[in-house]
């Protein structure tokens, strides 16, 4: 199975600044990897995917790069709002696999 | 809106069986794949199975293949994963998922299963 790996587990971060999560796949998934975003109690929710795309009604303040194994989700002009989890996921191969997570706290 | 609904989730000793459904509303359901994904709370995100637009195909992961069967019934709308000798280790929230492309694009709220004596 592909192992995606995510760093940092926890991120401290304040409104107004800019995160940047890592994802790294344990071979190569070409473009084909989403983030998701999971408020506490709440389902995830996709933010990017293809690496780089947007989903309808996602702000742009959420944007995705990467390919091959090397994949960053950044966050600018945080808002309370989005601190939460993400998580990265790939979909080259099966079984779907799905990072363990990076929470974003104040 | 586009929604998906789980329910029939609860208690169920070891050993027992439990069939969770999914009812989807918003889209055309029998266009699109859906899998279901697992989370024990507080902890990462497990792709469970995948069904085809027409039901005609599927997949599991290894670690419920034999005991768990996903299914369709595109004239209602629903989905469903039949669960049988569950384990204390599937105990979980279960998500049923859409499929945009390969990806999944909208998820269900979830349904709680816990496997106790």
């Amino acid at each position: 199975d592909i192992e995606m790996s995510q760093s940092p587990a926890t991120l401290s971060v304040s409104p107004g600044e800019r995160a940047t999560l890592s994802c790294r796949a344990s071979q190569i998934v070409a473009s084909n990897l989403a983030w998701y975003q999971q408020r506490p109690g709440q389902a995830p929710r996709l933010l990017i995917f293809d690496a780089s795309s947007r989903p309808t009604g996602i702000p742009a303040r959420f944007s995705g790069s990467g390919s091959g194994t090397e994949f960053t989700l950044t966050i600018s002009n945080l808002q309370y709002e989005d601190f939460a989890v993400y998580y990265c996921h790939q979909y080259h191969f099966w079984p779907l696999t799905f990072g363990g997570g990076t929470k974003l706290e104040i | 809106e586009v929604q998906l609904v789980e329910s029939g989730g609860g208690l169920v000793q070891p050993g027992g069986s439990l069939r969770l459904s999914c009812a989807a509303s918003g889209f055309t359901f029998s266009s699109y794949w859906i899998h279901w994904v697992r989370q024990v709370p507080g902890k990462g995100l497990v792709w469970v199975s995948r069904i085809s637009s027409d039901g005609s195909t599927s997949i599991y992961a290894d670690s419920v293949k034999g005991r768990f069967t996903i299914s369709r019934d595109n004239a209602k709308n629903t989905l469903y994963l039949q669960m049988n000798s569950l384990r204390v280790e599937d105990t979980a929230i279960y998500y049923c998922a859409r499929a945009g492309g390969l990806f999944v694009d909208i998820w269900g709220q979830g349904t709680m299963v816990t496997v106790s004596s």
